[in-house]
């Protein structure tokens, strides 16, 4: 089985850093990404990581500890439209074949 | 632009009458998913098409079906929709199951009256 936890919400200001943790209990994993969702729409491709360290991306950077199972995504220089839910996703080998199982996601408020 | 396309964007049906939900991609990749999201929930996964082969989650209700008549389209069905099943339902591709990342389609949200 898997466990994904993150927290629900989260409230940072305009022009700081935010960083949204994910922890995860699986076997066989293969990877972790993170999407971001803004309310109604679809979810969209932020960052991957399969081995450990800081991936970086511009004003997104994730990082993984595999021994910890632990990931975080940090943004930096926060814009009113990075508010959305982060969603932590982890992918396994599960019965031959490999499958992605997200997390719930945490929802992001931006203020002024 | 290549892309993951979901038609209808809205869909209301009735309670107990069947739906098919359609998905197309101009991004050739050869594996396919369909996602159930409620709200404030996680996406999750009903099944895939790697290919042809097709693989349902042990906890896809039968009730819900797939088909995949070409590498481009692939279709949702709901034979006898309750009212639980109103949720967005995203459909995804990725270029192999060891792909880098899944592109997600714009979704359909059905409601059921």
């Amino acid at each position: 089985g898997q466990n994904i936890d993150q927290p629900t919400e989260m409230t940072a200001t305009e022009g700081a850093i935010v960083q949204i943790n994910c922890t995860y209990q699986t076997s066989g994993f293969n990877g972790l990404f993170w999407y971001q969702q803004h309310a109604g729409e679809a979810p969209t491709f932020l960052s991957y990581n399969v081995l450990d360290g800081l991936e970086e991306k511009g004003r997104f950077s994730s990082f993984l500890s595999r021994s910890k199972g632990y990931s975080y995504l940090l943004l930096k220089e926060l814009q009113m439209k990075d508010s959305a839910s982060y969603l932590c996703a982890v992918r396994m080998n599960s019965g031959g074949y490999q499958k992605v199982t997200f997390g719930i996601g945490t929802k992001l408020q931006v203020i002024p | 632009d290549a892309m993951v396309i979901q038609n209808p964007r809205y869909q209301v049906t009735q309670f107990g009458k069947p739906v098919t939900l359609s998905c197309s991609q101009t991004l050739n990749h050869n594996v396919m998913y369909w996602y159930q999201q409620k709200s404030s929930q996680a996406p999750k996964l009903l099944f895939h098409y790697y290919d042809k082969d097709f693989n349902n989650e042990a906890d896809t209700p039968d009730n819900f079906q797939s088909r995949r008549p070409n590498t481009s389209f692939c279709f949702l069905d709901i034979r006898s929709p309750g009212l639980g099943d109103a949720a967005m339902y995203l459909c995804a591709t990725s270029r192999g199951q060891g792909g880098r990342e899944q592109y997600f389609g714009p979704g359909t949200r059905l409601t059921v009256t």
